[in-house]
């Protein structure tokens, strides 16, 4: 079946860190991929996504890229600031797209 | 993509009431579904809401607690029934279009007491 394992968290980081979150995933034919973020007291927003293998998906000086022969998307940023403080969620949704399949979430906090 | 705006934002209930979450979509969607987010847990899938016709329930999940309705392709309501503590989440929409991914309402947080 279809699955998502994300890093545990919490994440603490200071200003301008490099920052990493792991996603593996578990799919049948040729899922999407994606990573919603949730800031404090709001509903999900979409990060990034990336739809077939190889390809990068980036925002807001986040990126990840669909890797099939590792099956990751591994979310990246290079300095990471206070307000990216949020929970990050990656997930899938199979080929039909009709199914969506979330990762746990990764707590990050920014200190200054 | 598409625009969600989903109401109330937030509210706190008594136990043994329900209560009615709306999603009002922008532009049609082929695709609403409702998620539950439980303190500290991820999303969870409560049912796919289907256009003119009944909803598809995800295991653990039944139409006595959780009513849903989609009239159109623009708006579908959640109904948290015979609500007790072990309700208080938030509570989320989304819906998928044919030219774009997920989109999400910004969430209901319920808390019951």
């Amino acid at each position: 079946g279809n699955s998502v394992t994300q890093m545990e968290g919490p994440v603490t980081l200071s200003e301008e860190a490099f920052l990493t979150i792991n996603c593996t995933y578990t799919a049948t034919g040729y899922p999407s991929l994606f990573w919603y973020v949730q800031y404090p007291g709001e509903g999900l927003q979409l990060l990034l996504k990336a739809t077939k293998a190889d390809d990068k998906g980036s925002n807001k000086g986040f990126e990840a890229t669909y890797r099939k022969e590792t099956t990751s998307f591994h979310l990246e940023k290079g300095s990471v600031q206070v307000s990216d403080s949020a929970v990050y969620f990656c997930a899938l949704s199979n080929s039909a797209g009709n199914q969506f399949y979330f990762g746990t979430g990764t707590s990050l906090t920014v200190i200054p | 993509s598409a625009v969600i705006s989903q109401k109330p934002s937030r509210d706190i209930c008594q136990r043994g009431t329900s209560l009615t979450i709306q999603c009002q979509v922008d532009s049609q969607v082929t695709m609403m579904f409702w998620y539950r987010q439980q303190p500290g847990q991820s999303l969870t899938l409560i049912a796919t809401a289907n256009q003119g016709s009944e909803a598809t329930y995800e295991s653990g999940f039944v139409i006595d607690k959780f009513p849903i309705s989609r009239p159109n392709l623009t708006f579908s309501t959640l109904t948290v029934s015979n609500m007790s503590p072990e309700d208080s989440s938030i509570y989320l929409c989304s819906g998928q279009g044919a030219n774009y991914g997920y989109t999400f309402g910004s969430g209901t947080r319920l808390t019951v007491v």
